[in-house]
Formats: structure tokens, C-alpha cells, sequence
């Protein structure tokens, strides 16, 4: 059984806060780490995928890093602003088979004006 | 193409009735996924296709569930007799053979009632 754990399960921060978050994976066996965003009534959309250890991508205000011999990411928002508000998901792919995705329970983020 | 497409948004059926979801994948991937996603809780796997091929199943996909892609294109997922804890919210997913990044639809939200 694979095990993607997300940390805090929901967030409130004020405008301009910056914040992070957390995803823990399984080390071995490791693919890629996924980073989706899924705002209510839409779909859930792909921010980054990362597949090396010590990558980090940026999208704008948002940056994450891998480190997968340890199995974890950090999904950092610089800025938040009230359109940031989302539930922000990690997934893992393993290397083999279906290459499905494992979510993590999402962290929830309220972003208050 | 404008991305994953899935029908119904929302169903609404009573216990002991079938249902069918359709998927439309975004037209030159070749990977189909169907996920479900109930409270509190992130998507997790049901099944998976390649092309017309059926290659993999959760043991989450009880009998009463069947997946399928006739052409390689859409895909169907058929509940048979809906017990109250199918409600939940059903998510496709495609993804093309050389690319990490999985697209998701806005899903289908069944309520058993």
C-alpha cells in the first residue's frame, strides 16, 4: 500500500501571506510527483510534475522542490492571493504497471482579502 | 480539442439503479484513468486503459462495476444496482504514451439517495 501524506490538511492565510506545503512519498520505486490544483466545480489542473531529485519548478508565484531519497515536496505560494484559493493535491507515480496516480487528501487553502 | 470531457456533471439516481458515465480523453492519448474521489479524501484509482485494453483494476472496482473503451477513444464506466456508498465524485484522466502529466475532466458527481 503506497502512502502519500499531505500536511496541513487546510490552511487560512490573509492576502499577501506567503505559505508552504507539504507532501511525503514512498522513496523507492519512485517515477514522478505530481502537483495539481482543483478549484471547486472545475477540473483538477496539473501545476508541476517533477521527476529528479533536487528539481524544483516555478509557475509564476508558485515553486516546488523534490527530494526523493528522502520522499518529499514543497509546493511554496509567494503572495497568496484570493484566486489561489484551492484544494492543492500531490500525487506519486511509481515505476511500473499503469503508472497511476496515488493522491495525497489535498491540502485546503482559504486565502481571506 | 478543448481537454477531458466527461457527462453527466451530476446524477442523481436512486438505490438499486445502474448508471453509466461517459469519458471523452483528449484525442491523441492513448492512456485513459478513472478515478473516484469521495469526502475528505483525494481521487483514488479504479481502473486503467491502454488503447482499448483494459490492463488494470483497483480492488476498489467491486463486480458491480465495469469499465470500458471500445475504440480506444471514450470510455464508459457502468454502476450496476448503486448502493449509497457509490456516491462520490468520478474523475477521468488521460494522458499521451511519452508524456508524465495526466489531464484531468471535471468529473461526474453521483448521489445514491
Amino acid at each position: 500500500i503506497l502512502n502519500v501524506e499531505q500536511s496541513p490538511q487546510s490552511l487560512h492565510v490573509q492576502e499577501g501571506d506567503s505559505t508552504n506545503f507539504t507532501c511525503s512519498f514512498p522513496s523507492s520505486n519512485f517515477y514522478a510527483l505530481h502537483w495539481y490544483r482543483w478549484e471547486t466545480a472545475k477540473s483538477p489542473e496539473a501545476l508541476f510534475v517533477m521527476t529528479l531529485n533536487g528539481d524544483e519548478k516555478k509557475k509564476g508565484r508558485i515553486s516546488a522542490t523534490l527530494n526523493t531519497k528522502e520522499g518529499y515536496s514543497y509546493l511554496y505560494i509567494k503572495g497568496s492571493q484570493p484566486e489561489d484559493s484551492a484544494t492543492y493535491l500531490c500525487a506519486f507515480t511509481g515505476g511500473a504497471g499503469s503508472y497511476q496516480l496515488t493522491f495525497g487528501k489535498g491540502t485546503k487553502l482559504s486565502v481571506i482579502p | 480539442d478543448t481537454g477531458v470531457s466527461q457527462n453527466p456533471r451530476h446524477k442523481i439516481t436512486k438505490r438499486g439503479q445502474n448508471v453509466t458515465f461517459r469519458c471523452d480523453p483528449i484525442s491523441e492519448h492513448n492512456r485513459l484513468y478513472w478515478y473516484r474521489q469521495t469526502l475528505g479524501q483525494g481521487p483514488e484509482f479504479l481502473t486503467y486503459f491502454q488503447n482499448e485494453a483494459q490492463l488494470e483494476k483497483s480492488r476498489l472496482l467491486s463486480d458491480r462495476f465495469s469499465a470500458e473503451r471500445p475504440k480506444g477513444s471514450f470510455s464508459t464506466l457502468e454502476i450496476q444496482r448503486t448502493e449509497q456508498g457509490d456516491s462520490a465524485m468520478y474523475l477521468c484522466a488521460s494522458r499521451g504514451a511519452l508524456l508524465h502529466e495526466a489531464f484531468f475532466g471535471q468529473g461526474t458527481r453521483l448521489t445514491v439517495v
